[in-house]
């Protein structure tokens, strides 16, 4: 069956514009996270859904950070006047239950120039 | 709050040889633990994870890790490498019972040497 995709692989951007990140999950999965990959670094949670509501965005580094998902599907991660720092590979993972096991996407690699 | 230290941002290890790769966690409640390998160009994939119970847990790819709640440890081990083993490696810990957000290690890039 279909994976975790997101959307779009590569994004590159100018510093100060909004850009947004997509990502489907696995089908029935009710919990969907978004993570932060810096070079050389682990992955670094920012937001946790479970359906349609944030359960947890205790990581999201500020208010330029916001996240969606409308219709307990697909979310949107959406971040405002872009910084050269948020240059990274934002991952996204869904899980079915608990204690979970999280469903990797392959990531969208944004550059900030 | 939770964390993970991975130790040796590098592992070399010779085909065939013991892999092992540490892992040690702090956590204020009791933890789930995840070993999570990623290949070059590809998506985190879950190698083994550790709830309750048996605390020698086995993973894919003749993988296997323990917990050791005295050590606060999960190493990762596994008894001969072969080439396709060469990866980065992330070690996770969930402190809400596996529905929160995993906090990950910096990662460990282990090298197979024919």
């Amino acid at each position: 069956g279909a994976g975790v995709s997101q959307t779009p692989s590569n994004k590159v951007t100018e510093k100060g514009k909004y850009v947004e990140l997509r990502c489907d999950p696995i089908s029935g999965h009710t919990a969907l996270y978004w993570y932060r990959q810096s070079l050389g670094q682990g992955p670094e949670f920012l937001i946790y859904f479970q359906g349609t509501g944030a359960a947890d965005d205790s990581g999201l580094p500020n208010d330029r950070f916001f996240a969606v998902r409308p219709e307990g599907s697909v979310s949107t991660l959406k971040i405002q006047r872009t910084e050269r720092g948020d240059s990274a590979v934002y991952l996204c993972a869904s899980s079915l239950s608990v204690p979970n096991e999280q469903f990797f996407g392959p990531g969208t690699r944004l550059t900030v120039l | 709050a939770q964390s993970v230290t991975q130790l040796g941002s590098h592992v070399s290890v010779s085909e065939g040889a013991l892999v092992l790769l540490r892992c040690n966690y702090s956590s204020s409640v009791p933890p789930y633990l995840f070993w999570y390998v990623q290949y070059p160009n590809q998506g985190l994939q879950l190698l083994l994870k550790y709830t309750t119970g048996a605390t020698l847990v086995k993973g894919i790819n003749g993988f296997e890790a323990e917990f050791k709640k005295s050590e606060t440890s999960f190493h990762l081990t596994k008894p001969s490498a072969h080439m396709s083993d060469a990866a980065e490696y992330f070690c996770a810990v969930s402190s809400g019972g596996g529905a929160d957000g995993l906090t990950f290690g910096k990662g460990t890039h282990l090298i197979i040497q024919p």
